[in-house]
């Protein structure tokens, strides 16, 4: 089985960056997925991160460190429409085994920032 | 390109009713996943499907739910009866098999009351 832990809400300041935490404890890894979820609405795709190292894509990035069960997402230049839940998500497996299986999600931060 | 379809948007039923939910996945996407997300809760995986077989139901609740997904394309998800425990956002997602760092895309989701 697997535990993912995440923090509940986060507050920031438009403007500003924020680091949100996530640890995971797995009897497999094949990939770590970071999701966007407005509230109402379906997740979407932010970054995947498979070996350790950050990924940049814009202002978000997501880092993964697979010997702590360690990965972050971090918001640069906050919007006020980057107020969200942001979803850790994790896929069992060998690494890059193509025979995957789905994603097991962590219970979501929720992210308001302010003016 | 159109993305993952589902119906209806919301549902509304007394207990012991039955209920069901169609979605419609990506143009090519051979894996298809039903979630169930409850209020302030990550999604969580209750079957996934490789094309028409189903791969994974292990969270499935069998005495009440069932769902197919005949000529691998368009799938319903049912619950007979409901219970009031069941009222959540149920989130159909499709993905390509084989692409390792592929994402799934997921629907706008049915959010069921039951009352």
């Amino acid at each position: 089985g697997q535990n993912i832990d995440q923090p509940t809400e986060m507050t920031a300041t438009e403007g500003a960056i924020v680091q949100i935490n996530c640890t995971y404890q797995t009897s497999g890894f094949n990939g770590l997925f970071w999701y966007q979820q407005h509230a109402g609405e379906a997740p979407t795709f932010l970054s995947y991160n498979v070996l350790d190292g950050l990924e940049e894509k814009g202002r978000f990035s997501s880092f993964l460190s697979r010997s702590k069960g360690y990965s972050y997402l971090l918001l640069k230049e906050l919007q006020m429409k980057d107020s969200a839940s942001y979803l850790c998500a994790v896929r069992e497996g060998r690494l890059l085994d193509t025979g995957r299986r789905a994603l097991t999600f962590g219970s979501g931060t929720r992210l308001q920032v302010q003016p | 390109e159109a993305g993952v379809v589902q119906s209806p948007r919301y549902k509304i039923i007394e207990k012991k009713q039955p209920v069901a939910f169609w979605c419609n996945p990506i143009s090519g996407h051979n894996t298809l996943y039903w979630y169930r997300q409850n209020l302030g809760q990550g999604p969580e995986l209750l079957i996934r499907y490789e094309n028409e077989e189903a791969v994974d139901d292990s969270q499935l609740p069998k005495d009440r739910f069932s769902a197919e997904r005949l000529k691998g394309v368009d799938s319903t998800l049912k619950i007979q009866p409901a219970e009031l425990g069941d009222s959540a956002v149920y989130l159909c997602a499709s993905s390509i098999r084989g692409r390792e760092n592929t994402e799934a895309f997921f629907g706008q989701g049915t959010r069921l009351t039951v009352v």
